[in-house]
């Protein structure tokens, strides 16, 4: 497995302003991923979070709303822009060692509120 | 499009006692990965166990279990002699074995243990 963390743990913040969610990982990985988990719901990917080249989001998310950067193996950050309530979510980052690795790990997520 | 579906929101066990969670996938492709995580209230999400579609044999962890039934494309989770630690939402999930390496995500079943 991989030890992963996340800062911030939570937070809250005012509608139109923007936060930016890091993600840190102990050893290099190949797979990084962005997911959202709205209150008492399931997961959803927002992106695949690629080092060196842009993310590759899922439909019904966009590179405005959720610029994402990876720069390199160990590292990545989500940014949440121009919120609003419904973005009110615990993000979570997880890894895989490689793209072939099946088992993905998660981090300890960020719990956001939008007032 | 895969799909996993857990058809229990909530369940709950006696302690000490067994209780086995349900989820089917559909899927068209005959190698893929299924998963069991398991996420605390306000703690980390984990992997509990995992399971290749070309393995017959089912998975086991210590406590947790599952009955694989590819051809009925069940995939359940059986949980013996719980603990109050096991109290958590537990999410099935799939990932295709070749095409990418997106997880999919049931809408997960809150396990409560009673004393």
């Amino acid at each position: 497995s991989a030890v992963i963390s996340q800062k911030p743990s939570r937070d809250i913040c005012q509608r139109g302003t923007s936060l930016t969610i890091q993600c840190q990982v102990d050893s290099q990985v190949t797979m990084m991923f962005w997911y959202r988990q709205q209150p008492g719901q399931s997961l959803t990917l927002i992106a695949t979070a690629n080092q060196g080249s842009e993310a590759t989001y899922e439909s019904g998310f966009v590179i405005d709303k959720f610029p994402i950067s990876r720069p390199n193996l160990t590292f990545s950050t989500l940014t949440v822009s121009n919120m609003s309530p419904e973005d009110s979510s615990i993000y979570l980052c997880s890894v895989a060692r490689s793209r072939y690795q099946e088992t993905q790990y998660f981090g300890p997520g960020t719990r956001l509120l939008v007032l | 499009a895969q799909t996993v579906t857990q058809s229990q929101p909530e369940m709950s066990v006696q302690e000490a006692e067994t209780v086995t969670l349900s989820c089917t996938y559909d899927t068209s492709e005959s190698d893929y990965y299924l998963f069991w995580y398991k996420q605390p209230p306000s703690r980390q999400m984990i992997l509990v166990i995992r399971q290749e579609a070309y393995k017959q044999q089912n998975a086991t962890e210590n406590r947790f279990s599952v009955n694989f039934q590819k051809a009925a494309k069940s995939f359940s989770l059986k949980i013996s002699d719980s603990q109050l630690g096991d109290a958590a939402m537990y999410f099935c999930a799939y990932r295709s074995g070749w095409r990418d390496d997106k997880i999919i995500f049931g809408k997960g079943t809150r396990l409560h243990i009673l004393p």
